[in-house]
């Protein structure tokens, strides 16, 4: 299977919007509302930030939001901050009942 | 609140086996799916399989022939072994759970291999 594929790099000064995307198939991103969203700092574990699309886990800020159309799933944040500042990596279902991560996007901001 | 607890051998020589435990404290271990992840040093995400309480499994299809998860549900703990392990094995290994997607995670355990 081929991770799927984001932007090496995004950023935005403070309080701008930025979005990420998550490009896949329709053997993933595009056959299944399965698609979620992490959040990395350095050293430290992944989080979750999106589920199933578009849905916040509790705790995680509404500057978060998720959305698809097709076979591309976005991750965008609103009024950005530096603590925001960190590795992004998608994640999908698959048709053969496996998962796949995104090649992962790194967050900059100015 | 649930809590991964993950350890295991963090240096192995080329053609060993990697062997890695999560254990699950403070919540239930039935009725979820539960994951281990990879992250070589400097690169990406990398799912390597899963298992549910009652042993069924997923494996990351490039890994299937050299990997084993298996459940303990007697001790909530479930394991990872990786055979004939090469330097491209070299990362941080997470162990997680599939709850609301992977919304718990274990603290990562640094697997090196060399000779």
């Amino acid at each position: 299977q081929s991770a799927l594929t984001q932007p090496a790099s995004v950023s935005g000064s403070p309080g701008q919007s930025i979005t990420i995307s998550c490009t896949g198939t329709s053997s993933d991103v595009g056959g299944y509302n399965y698609v979620s969203w992490y959040q990395q700092h350095p050293g430290k574990a992944p989080k979750l930030m999106i589920y199933e699309v578009s849905n916040r886990p509790s705790g995680v800020s509404n500057r978060f939001s998720g959305s698809k159309s097709g076979n591309t799933a976005s991750l965008t944040i609103s009024g950005l901050q530096a603590e925001d500042e960190a590795d992004y990596y998608c994640s999908s279902y698959t048709s053969s009942s496996t998962r796949v991560f995104g090649t992962g996007t790194k967050v900059t901001v100015l | 609140q649930v809590q991964l607890q993950q350890w295991g051998a963090g240096l192995l020589k080329p053609s060993e086996t990697l062997s890695l435990t999560c254990g699950v404290y403070g919540g239930s271990f039935s009725g979820y799916y539960w994951n281990w992840i990879r992250q070589p040093p400097g690169r990406g995400l990398e799912w390597i399989g899963e298992i549910n309480h009652s042993g069924s499994t997923n494996y990351n299809p490039s890994l299937k022939s050299r990997v084993t998860i298996s459940v303990d549900t007697s001790k909530n703990q479930f394991f990872l072994n990786l055979s004939s392990v090469t330097a491209a094995d070299t990362a941080v290994y997470y162990c997680a759970r599939e709850g609301d997607d992977l919304d718990v995670w274990g603290q990562g355990t640094t697997v090196t291999v060399s000779s």
